[in-house]
């Protein structure tokens, strides 16, 4: 699974939209981008993933570039509930076998009023 | 919705004794998964099960054992507690299929091993 980069930590006013950038330089063709969060003292929580298109849906949206070496998660209106550690992760889809999620340390996004 | 609970949110025991974390998914799930999380470390993989009676072992079994005996419920087993498996651990359950890696997690359960 190819490692993903994210910076450690961002600050977003509420209602404001959040941009969470990832960068996966080294993922391969067959590989998704998956974001998951994780509200304190909470299991994480599925988001959004994709391919190459970009993806939304009633929580996210989700940016893929043309190279796919990146993508930014979008939520469009932060709110309070919003505040969370947002994990990018790349993974094969659909592959069989060890069927786990490799999560990094991702980014805390602390939405302020 | 996917409902994904674990038996007990804290729990504390003393080293050597016997811990059991249970899991259980209402959604007919075929793929169950025990996590643990620790600072720095992101979620680590212990063991998972595509069905029931099967496990596989993950990134970090030593020290656990796990038990599917229903498709609903997944046991996570310590047989002899230490300090260093004070942990918060995670379940989670995916359905096999178009969306299998999808993954649905319970609220964990945050150990301490005194």
């Amino acid at each position: 699974d190819a490692k993903t980069t994210q910076p450690p930590s961002m600050d977003c006013a509420e209602g404001r939209a959040a941009n969470l950038p990832c960068n996966h330089s080294t993922i391969s063709g067959n590989e998704y981008v998956y974001w998951y969060r994780q509200i304190h003292s909470q299991g994480p929580q599925y988001i959004i993933h994709g391919l190459k298109n970009n993806e939304t849906n009633e929580m996210a949206s989700l940016i893929i570039t043309e190279d796919r070496k990146s993508s930014t998660l979008i939520l469009p209106h932060a709110t309070l509930r919003d505040t969370a550690v947002y994990y990018c992760i790349v993974r094969v889809f659909g592959q069989t076998g060890a069927n786990n999620l490799f999560f990094g340390t991702g980014t805390r996004l602390t939405v302020i009023p | 919705d996917v409902k994904v609970t674990q038996s007990s949110r804290y729990l504390v025991k003393r080293t050597g004794e016997k811990v059991f974390l249970e899991c259980v998914q209402d959604m007919d799930h075929e793929n169950m998964f025990w996590y643990r999380q620790d600072p720095g470390l992101g979620l680590r993989l212990i063991y998972f099960s595509y069905d029931v009676k099967m496990k596989e072992k993950g990134d970090i079994p030593e020290g656990y054992s796990v038990s599917r005996e229903k498709k609903e419920r997944f046991s996570l087993i310590l047989e002899s507690a230490s300090t260093n498996q004070t942990s918060m651990y995670l379940c989670a359950s995916s359905p096999r299929g178009v969306l299998q890696e999808t993954q649905y997690f319970g609220p964990g359960t945050r150990l301490l091993v005194l």
